[in-house]
């Protein structure tokens, strides 16, 4: 009973294409994060939902736009794809102010 | 601009001994730290976590400690079992930040026989 999963797992496209992952917890959390680890292993934050609401968007392109159509979800849709957006992209919940979060198993995203 | 750092890129233990990861920050407004775990193909799994009114926090073999002065933070896991080779991340985050995470570059462990 997976608690945080992402599809798909693997994605590979070619520049220029428009592409979504989704992201799905059945934990309850109020939470959700998007994360991109690059090529040097960092993990960086993108966005967060709480409630469906943004509460964090950090310096991240234009062309990335998350959604949130309710509490269990969060989508991460990325227009015009770069070969710099190739990375494993996670997604996360949280249930605030705890801040343990749990972690998707990733997104592998390749862009030829 | 790396707010978190871990500057062991990777360890080697004999299983049975300790393993102890380090951990640097930077900025002063962090008040909560955790550890996660991470296996090839897999998403992080949280560990252990610590908070800055604290100095030390135990969780079966995985101790983690706390020095606010030094802004440093540590991982002890005793004793070292084979499964314990995975990539540690640590993470800090400032109340108020919404859950803001921030990551070092991690340490691969391998614990050997």
């Amino acid at each position: 009973d997976t608690a945080v999963s992402q599809t798909p797992k693997y994605l590979v496209t070619q520049m220029g294409n428009d592409k979504s992952i989704k992201c799905e917890q059945n934990l309850g959390h109020d939470t959700m994060y998007w994360y991109k680890q690059d090529s040097k292993k960092f993990l960086k934050i993108m966005f967060s939902y709480n409630n469906k609401e943004l509460i964090i968007n950090e310096t991240v392109p234009n062309r990335f736009s998350p959604k949130s159509p309710d509490k269990a979800h969060l989508n991460l849709h990325i227009n015009s794809l770069e070969l710099g957006d190739s990375a494993v992209y996670f997604c996360a919940s949280s249930q605030l102010p705890i801040n343990e979060q749990f972690f998707g198993p990733g997104t592998r995203l390749t862009v030829l | 601009d790396q707010q978190v750092k871990q500057n062991s890129p990777s360890l080697s233990v004999q299983e049975g001994r300790i393993s102890i990861l380090n951990c640097d920050y930077t900025n002063s407004m962090f008040d909560y730290f955790l550890w996660y775990k991470k296996y090839p193909a897999e998403g992080p799994t949280f560990l252990i976590s610590i908070s800055s009114i604290k100095d030390k926090n135990e969780d079966g073999r995985f101790t983690v400690f706390l020095n606010k002065s030094a802004k440093h933070l540590s991982l002890h896991i005793v004793p070292s079992q084979p499964g314990d080779s995975a990539v540690y991340f640590c993470a800090a985050s400032e109340s108020d930040s919404w859950g803001k995470l921030q990551f070092g570059a991690g340490t691969q462990v391998v614990v050997t026989p």
